[in-house]
């Protein structure tokens, strides 16, 4: 248990589908982050929020859209997916900014997306 | 651009070898180095670093960081099966929201 959550765990989805995936953190973070992981290649950031607005966007493909409620939870909304994005979604969360240096990111189980 | 790399890539011993894993990187305003060990599930924390030259030491799995160098090792003595995992190394820059992970070393302990 690593104080994130995510949800689905895995999940199928035709190109045409509309889904969501969830995160939820319990350690009082004021930061919250996805990621991408694929076979081979490093972990790539795609969203980050600090206290609920979006400070990083990394190019990401409109078809994946975020949102973030509160500090707690974020979204990752999937619509009209590529094969090509089936990965391992990560979400993690860390202290946010801080003046302090040594920022620990913790990441939830992961969620599996397979585009079919 | 900001990059952390990672090798070897890939790594097999045996029961009880030693390994050491590197991590070099090149930031921009260097805040510190973490080190993650992977299974077939989220990364789990191991190190944090921030200062050049401390070590860090849990069991059998000890790391240090050289600034001047921008480099970190991660060292596992006596390795055993469970040690088996994909070993991430990131640095988080900048303002303090920027973590980059490197593609990881991914260790093989065969009994």
């Amino acid at each position: 248990e690593t104080g994130v959550t995510q949800t689905p765990r895995h999940l199928v989805m035709g190109m045409t589908n509309k889904k969501s995936l969830k995160c939820e953190q319990h350690l009082g973070h004021n930061a919250m982050y996805w990621y991408k992981q694929s076979a081979k290649k490093p972990l790539e950031l795609m969203f980050v929020y600090n206290f609920k607005e979006q400070t990083e966007n990394n190019s990401v493909p409109s078809r994946f859209s975020p949102e973030c409620p509160n500090s707690s939870h974020l979204f990752l909304h999937l619509h009209t997916l590529q094969p090509e994005d089936s990965a391992l979604y990560l979400c993690a969360s860390s202290q946010g900014q801080t003046i302090y240096s040594g920022n620990t990111i913790y990441f939830g189980e992961g969620s599996w997306l397979t585009v079919v | 651009e900001d990059k952390v790399v990672q090798s070897p890539l890939s790594l097999v011993v045996h029961e009880g070898d030693t390994v050491t894993l590197n991590c070099s990187y090149e930031v921009t305003n260097f805040r510190s180095l973490l080190w993650y060990k992977q299974e077939k599930k989220a990364p789990t924390f191991l190190f944090m670093l921030t200062s050049s030259g401390i070590e860090k030491k849990s069991g059998r799995l000890s790391s240090i960081l050289d600034k001047k160098e921008l480099f970190s090792i991660l060292n596992i003595t006596a390795t055993q099966t469970g040690d088996s995992a994909v070993y991430l190394c990131a640095v988080e820059a900048g303002t303090g929201n920027q973590f980059y992970f490197g593609t990881g070393t991914s260790l093989t302990v065969i009994p």
